[in-house]
């Protein structure tokens, strides 16, 4: 079954200490990106990556670091979260048909609290 | 400023009663505009892309139209099972914006 898959699911954490958020893909795509979600607000982008070791900053990335060493994986990594980096996380792939993405599947989110 | 605005943020409709969602967008270099349906608890999933104005894309129920500055997703006699959020994005060259949402009540 073609999918995105997100570890963990829920996470609780507290200030300062570091935390990765898993995220994989089997669809063989090359776009690979991360949203955060908050009432209101809606989806924004964090970062996103055009294919492996190639990674581009989105809308907001302040506080946030990814890696792209494998094409089906993006892990997103807080080095030092705080509470205002508590949200609903998504990762979404796409293809690159023609050189640009198009429509992304996104997996099931990580929803984040920070105390 | 690239931009995305969704309206109305909630509607409530009668099973069967159509109506149109707004997805108004203002971004540089428009590349495309995307549908998604989003369930509670769900990730989003994709519905349509539109890619230059005048273009329509029909599924089921649904309908989505582009202009020069808005999109319109149609919804034709709704089924309570068509009850979801609907997200607008819009892309530019490589990064993706998105509206916050027009969340759909539809009462049998």
């Amino acid at each position: 079954e073609a999918q995105v898959t997100q570890n963990p699911r829920y996470l609780i954490t507290v200030t300062g200490k570091k935390l990765t958020v898993t995220c994989s893909q089997n669809m063989n795509h090359e776009y690979m990106s991360w949203y955060r979600q908050d009432p209101g607000l809606g989806l924004r982008q964090i970062y996103y990556s055009m294919n492996v070791e190639v990674t581009d900053k989105g809308d907001v990335p302040e506080g946030y670091k990814v890696s792209r060493k494998e094409k089906r994986n993006f892990p997103l990594i807080l080095e030092s979260p705080s509470p205002n980096q508590t949200s609903l996380y998504f990762c979404a792939s796409s293809t690159n048909s023609q050189g640009a993405p198009g429509e992304q599947y996104f997996g099931p989110g990580t929803r984040l609290t920070v105390t | 400023e690239d931009q995305v605005t969704q309206s109305p943020e909630a509607l409530r409709l009668q099973e069967g009663e159509s109506s149109s969602l707004n997805c108004s967008y203002t971004v540089s270099g428009l590349r495309g505009l995307f549908w998604y349906r989003q369930d509670p608890g769900k990730g989003p999933e994709f519905l349509f892309t539109l890619y230059s104005a005048g273009e329509e894309k029909e599924k089921e129920r649904l309908k989505a139209t582009l202009t020069k500055k808005e999109s319109f997703l149609h919804i034709t006699a709704p089924k309570p099972e068509d009850s979801a959020t609907y997200l607008c994005a819009v892309q530019a060259l490589n990064k993706f914006y998105f509206g916050s949402g027009t969340k759909l009540n539809v009462k049998p």
